[in-house]
């Protein structure tokens, strides 16, 4: 069964001080991997898709990679309004939904 | 500007009662999504569509249905089988090819009178 597993669940920083968040999948055959932030009441945010192992995507802060298990996100010198939650998913097979892990909270503390 | 729309953003269901979540989109996609998303679990699926007329059942779809009778909008209705209906739902929509990232909109919090 395809299945997502994100770690830490919650993260605090300081300002400043760069750290990583991991995704692992269990799927048969890598299909693609998707990162959304999510905001405390609002819908998941769209940042990012990697595609194959060894892709990169930054924006901003933010720089994600990927490997044939896993995927990191990496933040650089946070800010206080990249705190939210950061979700990632995989299409499952036949690409009729996305499985999604269960976050990683991240609060960034001035 | 193009985007998913989520009406009302709070609503409250009384004993016995059904409700309608609305979901309209305008990004021209063919495919649409209900999840639930409670404290810890992530998001699961209820229901998706990925053509008008046409739906199936995601992961939790008991005590929910939906209909498609437009491309631009999937309405769920949580009706009086579902017994822990308080949630935070949220509709999304993608265009066709697979691997297009699937976009949300902001979220219908149910809670129970």
């Amino acid at each position: 069964e395809d299945q997502v597993t994100q770690s830490p669940e919650a993260l605090r920083l300081q300002e400043g001080e760069s750290s990583s968040l991991n995704c692992s999948y269990t799927v048969s055959g890598l299909r693609g991997l998707f990162w959304y932030r999510q905001d405390p009441g609002k819908g998941p945010e769209f940042l990012f898709t990697l595609y194959s192992a060894g892709e990169e995507k930054e924006k901003e802060r933010l720089k994600a990679t990927l490997t044939k298990k896993e995927s990191f996100l990496h933040i650089t010198a946070p800010k206080p309004e990249d705190s939210a939650t950061y979700l990632c998913a995989v299409p499952n097979t036949g690409f009729q939904k996305l499985v999604f892990g269960t976050g990683t909270r991240l609060l960034v503390s001035p | 500007d193009g985007g998913i729309t989520q009406s009302p953003k709070y609503l409250f269901r009384k004993e016995g009662q059904n409700v309608t979540l609305s979901c309209e989109q305008n990004l021209n996609h063919d495919a649409m999504y209900w999840y639930r998303q409670d404290p810890g679990q992530g998001l699961r699926l209820i229901y998706y569509s990925q053509i008008v007329n046409d739906f199936q059942k995601g992961d939790i779809a008991e005590g929910y249905s939906v209909s498609r009778e437009k491309k631009e909008s999937f309405p769920l209705t949580v009706t009086s089988a579902q017994k822990n209906p308080t949630a935070f739902y949220l509709c999304a929509s993608t265009g066709t090819g697979g691997r297009q990232p699937q976009h949300f909109g902001d979220g219908t919090r149910l809670s129970i009178l």
